[in-house]
């Protein structure tokens, strides 16, 4: 079945740090893959999706790159902020199946 | 445009009481879902529903019940609840099949003691 392992967290960083988040997945079929954000004591959020094979998302200065021949697609932001802590989510779907969900990694950012 | 709200937001319950999670989305979103998210474990799907009159069960849907009887809302029924089922539960939606983003809701923290 599908599967997503993401890094272990908590992850603590001071500001203006490098980011990586690593993701592998393993799936059936041509899945598209997701990076979903949760913020203190909110929902989550779309951060940013690829739906195939070395498609790049981005938004807010997040990036990740669909790696078919290494199954990754690790979450990078050049320079943290604070007000990126949260709780950060990787997630895919393949087909007409719900999304499956890794465990999140719990981002710090500290001025 | 208020998305997916949920209510209530936290709530107590005793062991074998029951309650309704209420879920209501005003985008006109055909799929909705009910998450529950325990610490350290992501998310695990419990009920779907593809459109109003349709639902089915998720990853671990024992214990819960739903019903779509508008397109609009997406209640959670849990009967006889059970320390087991302490945790934070989302409500989502999306407009089309599964990969297409998903809205989430607040969440409702729900403690059983």
């Amino acid at each position: 079945g599908n599967s997503v392992t993401q890094m272990e967290g908590p992850v603590t960083l001071s500001e203006e740090a490098f980011l990586t988040i690593n993701c592998t997945y393993t799936a059936t079929g041509y899945p598209s893959l997701f990076w979903y954000v949760q913020y203190p004591g909110e929902g989550l959020q779309l951060l940013l999706k690829a739906t195939k094979a070395d498609d790049k998302g981005s938004n807010k200065g997040f990036e990740a790159t669909y790696r078919k021949e290494t199954t990754s697609f690790h979450l990078e932001k050049g320079s943290v902020q604070v007000s990126d802590s949260a709780v950060y989510f990787c997630a895919l779907n393949s087909g007409n199946t719900p999304l499956v969900f890794g465990k999140g990694t719990r981002l710090s950012v500290i001025a | 445009n208020a998305g997916v709200t949920q209510t209530p937001k936290f709530r107590i319950l005793k062991i074998g009481q029951s309650m309704t999670l209420q879920c209501t989305q005003d985008m006109n979103h055909n799929y909705m879902y009910w998450y529950r998210q325990d610490p350290g474990m992501g998310l695990k799907l419990i009920y779907y529903s593809v459109g109003a009159g349709i639902t089915d069960k998720g990853e671990v849907p024992n214990g819960y019940n739903v019903s779509r009887s508008t397109t609009e809302d997406f209640p959670l029924r849990l009967e006889l609840a059970a320390p087991s089922q302490t945790s934070v539960y989302f409500c989502a939606s999306s407009p089309l099949a599964y990969s297409y983003e998903q809205y989430f809701g607040p969440g409702t923290r729900l403690t059983v003691t």
